[in-house]
């Protein structure tokens, strides 16, 4: 079974500051982490992922995450936050192995607010 | 463009009514869910169907169906609708389980009264 701790429900950030969004899981496999971001009104879409490799993962709009397995942790960070960025924001995590079951499970969300 | 429609962004329903909300995309994957969506839980998996006919429990299926008879279209189905069933509804779909990206449908909003 996997889980996911999303530490902080609302994040607020000055524009121009760092974002950092805090994401933890539990998995018994190596797993694999996806955060999506949802805008107002709006379904979610991908920000980016990590499967295997690399463990630094680049995604849209200036995001990054880094898979560190030692504190199973992913953590989602933007140098510089926009006001277009204030959106919510899920981590999920999903095994990353064949029968190991195919559930995606979201963290309860982040949202992220963005002021002046 | 990938696309996952949902058949109504807003719902308004009377308690024990039977409420369908329908889902297309038009990426040929095999793969597609519905999410319930609630404020502080996330989202938690209903149902999720991984080829046409074939379905699989997710998290909370209880007081919840669902009917796929195309690849393309995935219906959730509120026997009776509830008020603890008052919520937002999101539709996914992928072309393989675990690795690729899943794609959202905006979401219905549900309301039973």
């Amino acid at each position: 079974a996997q889980s996911v701790t999303q530490l902080g429900s609302h994040v607020s950030v000055s524009e121009g500051a760092l974002v950092l969004l805090r994401c933890n899981y539990s998995s018994s496999v190596p797993p694999y982490l996806f955060w999506y971001v949802q805008y107002p009104n709006q379904g979610l879409q991908l920000l980016l992922k990590y499967t295997t490799g690399a463990t630094l993962v680049k995604g849209i709009n200036g995001f990054e995450a880094e898979f560190k397995k030692s504190e199973t942790s992913f953590h989602l960070t933007k140098p510089s936050a926009h006001m277009s960025d204030a959106a919510e924001y899920f981590c999920a995590v999903t095994l990353g192995f064949t029968g190991g079951g195919n559930k995606l499970t979201f963290g309860t969300g982040t949202q992220l607010k963005v002021e002046l | 463009d990938v696309k996952v429609t949902q058949s109504s962004r807003y719902l308004v329903k009377r308690t024990g009514e039977k409420v369908f909300l329908e889902c297309v995309q038009d990426m040929d994957h095999e793969n597609m869910f519905w999410y319930r969506q609630d404020p502080g839980l996330g989202l938690r998996l209903i149902y999720f169907s991984y080829d046409v006919k074939m379905k699989e429990k997710g998290d909370i299926p209880e007081g919840y169906s669902v009917s796929r008879e195309k690849k393309e279209r995935f219906s959730l189905i509120l026997e009776s609708a509830s008020t603890n069933q008052t919520s937002m509804y999101l539709c996914a779909s992928t072309l393989r389980l675990r690795t690729d990206t899943q794609y959202f449908g905006p979401g219905t909003r549900l309301t039973v009264l």
